[in-house]
């Protein structure tokens, strides 16, 4: 068990650059989720993908935000024209299954806009 | 999803036994009870999921009565590498899909 990877750790831009998170989740898991966390509050949720399938989208996702999972494996979150307050620990989780199913995160993207 | 609410923070002096309790007073029937645990510039780690009664595994207790509308996560003898956040979520059933994190409880273990 690799656990859930996340790339890159740590990624500091300018305002109204475009970046772009890669998330890799533990191999048999089909269902992968994005999550944003500011400091000092708990995770908030962005989007799931079942398999190559993104189903829901928070509200929190405008859109300048875009997520992919290409062939149901790995997914990227890309964030277009980043604004300040999009500084955040952005966290990719996965399961097998939904429901009660444990997520599994991994230890996420620091973003900074300078 | 129903509601949580469970200390800001807790201090410990190390070896002690903590208890952590959360209310989650408008829990559903088909709702479980998790607890993660998060360390700073880490993601969440899953910790303990339980139903009703008591759950054990190798890291903590989590202890819920028959009304289920409380729980108590317990982790025994705590060591310095126990401060962390911990967190209280109710997860619902099939069908759910994201988890819905409050603030947590920062437990802090004094040397």
């Amino acid at each position: 068990d690799t656990g859930v990877s996340q790339d890159p750790r740590h990624k500091i831009t300018k305002r109204g650059q475009n970046v772009t998170f890669r998330c890799d989740p533990i191999s048999e898991h089909n269902r992968l989720y994005w999550y944003r966390q500011t400091l000092g509050q708990g995770p908030e949720f962005l989007t799931y993908f079942q398999n190559e399938a993104q189903l829901e989208k928070s509200r929190l996702l405008s859109d300048r935000f875009s997520a992919e999972r290409p062939k149901g494996s790995f997914s990227t979150l890309e964030i277009q024209r980043t604004e300040q307050g999009d500084s955040a620990m952005y966290l990719c989780a996965s399961s097998l299954g939904g429901g009660h199913q444990p997520q599994h995160f991994g230890d996420g993207t620091r973003l900074s806009i300078l | 999803l129903a509601k949580t609410t469970q200390p800001i923070s807790m201090d410990s002096y190390e070896g002690q036994e903590v208890n952590i309790t959360c209310s989650h007073n408008n829990i559903a029937t088909n709702d479980y009870i998790t607890w993660y645990q998060q360390f700073p510039s880490q993601g969440p780690r899953f910790i303990i999921q339980g139903y009703k009664t008591k759950v054990t595994n190798e890291v903590a207790s989590l202890f819920i009565p028959a009304d289920r509308k409380s729980s108590t996560l317990s982790l025994p003898r705590v060591s310095l590498s126990d401060t962390a956040v911990y967190y209280c979520l109710v997860v619902a059933g099939a069908g759910s899909y994201q988890l819905t994190f409050g603030k947590g409880t920062k437990l802090s273990v004094i040397p």
